[in-house]
């Protein structure tokens, strides 16, 4: 069945510095990806998502995503980060054949000065 | 262009007591979803409708029903509620798989808490 770890949970880092949060799918054919993000009491936005070709995908506020096939990996990135990046980031994946998607748990991010 | 939009806010009930969350979309969406999030489980998925008329369960559908009966709205309804089903509820939407996107839009949310 279709799934997503998120295998960290909470992660710090400081103003300026760059971040990777990480992201593995269980997926049959070759899947669709999306990272979501949610501000504190706000809804899901999607930052970025990855259907076909080129492995490296820009979104939107500075991120990017890389899709590894060989490490069923969709890690997403951002050089300096700024305060406002402060949230929570959702990897997700369609149900196979189906429609909804399937998230991983989140992965809350804290910035500090 | 509102985008997806959820009724209420934020709501109490008592257990036992029933309500309706009313989610609604301008965008001429095929596709709506219900989903619940709780602290460290994510997004789960409770129940979702691919047109007008037509429902399917999701991951945790149990104590809740839908109803699609406009294109543009999708009702979640607790019959009876629980403290269990405390929790923040989130509509989305999306238009169908044909026009290769799957990406879903979502509302603000409904904060519901069950005392």
């Amino acid at each position: 069945a279709q799934s997503v770890t998120q295998p960290d949970i909470h992660i710090t880092v400081s103003e300026g510095a760059s971040l990777e949060l990480r992201c593995n799918y269980s997926y049959g054919a070759t899947p669709y990806l999306f990272w979501y993000v949610q501000s504190p009491g706000q809804g899901l936005q999607l930052l970025l998502k990855y259907f076909s070709g080129d492995t490296l995908v820009q979104g939107i506020k500075g991120f990017e995503a890389e899709f590894k096939r060989s490490q069923s990996s969709f890690n997403l990135r951002k050089p300096s980060v700024h305060w406002s990046d402060a949230a929570e980031y959702f990897c997700a994946v369609p149900l196979e054949g189906n429609t909804p998607l399937v998230f991983g748990k989140g992965t809350r991010l804290s910035v500090i000065a | 262009n509102a985008g997806v939009t959820q009724t209420p806010k934020f709501r109490v009930l008592k257990t036992g007591q029933s309500m309706t969350l009313l989610c609604a979309q301008d965008m001429n969406h095929e596709y709506m979803y219900w989903y619940r999030q709780d602290p460290g489980m994510g997004l789960r998925l409770i129940h979702y409708s691919v047109g007008e008329g037509t429902t399917a369960k999701g991951e945790v559908p149990d104590g809740y029903n839908v109803s699609r009966l406009k294109k543009q709205n999708f009702l979640l309804g607790l019959e009876s509620a629980a403290p269990s089903q405390t929790s923040v509820y989130f509509c989305a939407s999306s238009p169908p798989p044909g026009r290769i996107t799957y990406e879903q839009y979502f509302g603000p949310g409904t904060r519901l808490t069950v005392t």
